[in-house]
């Protein structure tokens, strides 16, 4: 089955820095990446996805690619602002038909 | 407010309990989920309701027991728990004009068994 890991398990950067978060995925057949972002007592929130026909995705501050070859895909987020501290999941699956698969999640902290 | 609402948002009970949680969404959607989250771990998916149908039960313990009535409305029973078993339990519900892997999550029910 599908495996997703994710790094780091935490990241702090200055205000106004970027954040990057790395995932790779072991079934080659997984075609569709999601990232997911959860506040402080709030449950998970899609912030922005891909689809394995496209490259790269661009939403406002945020980005992700994929690399479909080496089976990897990262999250983007450039000019960072107190309010993007949160905890940051990928995940991948095949198609609409199977479930997510998560990775463990990044603890991003972004310092005033 | 995401449209999934879930209750209660805390509940504490001994292992000798037997409680619920509970799950609503009126977002039109037709699929609903159960999953856990613990500490440094990946969301496990326990539960997926398709139209009311079971689709997916991934290997959850039988004193989780799930209960789906309508596709509005989603429910856990819980008896017998265990210490280990306290966690966040989030609810989620999908649609297939967005995508079946779209999901729309409830702020979550933080369960400890003492």
């Amino acid at each position: 089955g599908e495996n997703v890991e994710q790094h780091p398990s935490t990241l702090s950067v200055q205000e106004g820095d970027s954040a990057v978060i790395k995932c790779t995925y072991s079934d080659s057949a997984s075609n569709y990446f999601p990232w997911y972002k959860q506040e402080l007592g709030k449950g998970p929130q899609l912030i922005i996805d891909i689809r394995s026909n496209v490259g790269e995705k661009k939403d406002q501050r945020i980005a992700v690619t994929l690399n479909k070859t080496a089976k990897h895909f990262s999250l983007h987020i450039t000019e960072t602002q107190p309010e993007d501290s949160a905890v940051y999941f990928c995940a991948a699956s095949f198609s609409g038909n199977t479930p997510l698969v998560f990775g463990k999640g990044t603890r991003l902290s972004v310092i005033a | 407010e995401t449209g999934v609402t879930q209750t209660p948002r805390h509940l504490v009970m001994g292992m000798t309990n037997k409680k619920s949680l509970k799950c609503e969404q009126h977002l039109g959607h037709n699929a609903m989920y159960w999953y856990k989250q613990s500490a440094k771990k990946p969301l496990e998916l326990m539960f997926v309701y398709n139209f009311k149908e079971q689709t997916e039960n991934n290997s959850v313990p039988s004193r989780f027991s799930p209960e789906c009535p309508n596709s509005s409305h989603l429910f856990l029973h819980l008896h017998t728990l265990q210490p280990e078993d306290s966690a966040l339990y989030l609810c989620a519900s999908s649609s297939p004009l967005a995508g079946a892997n779209v999901l729309t999550f409830g702020a979550g029910s933080r369960l400890t068994v003492l």
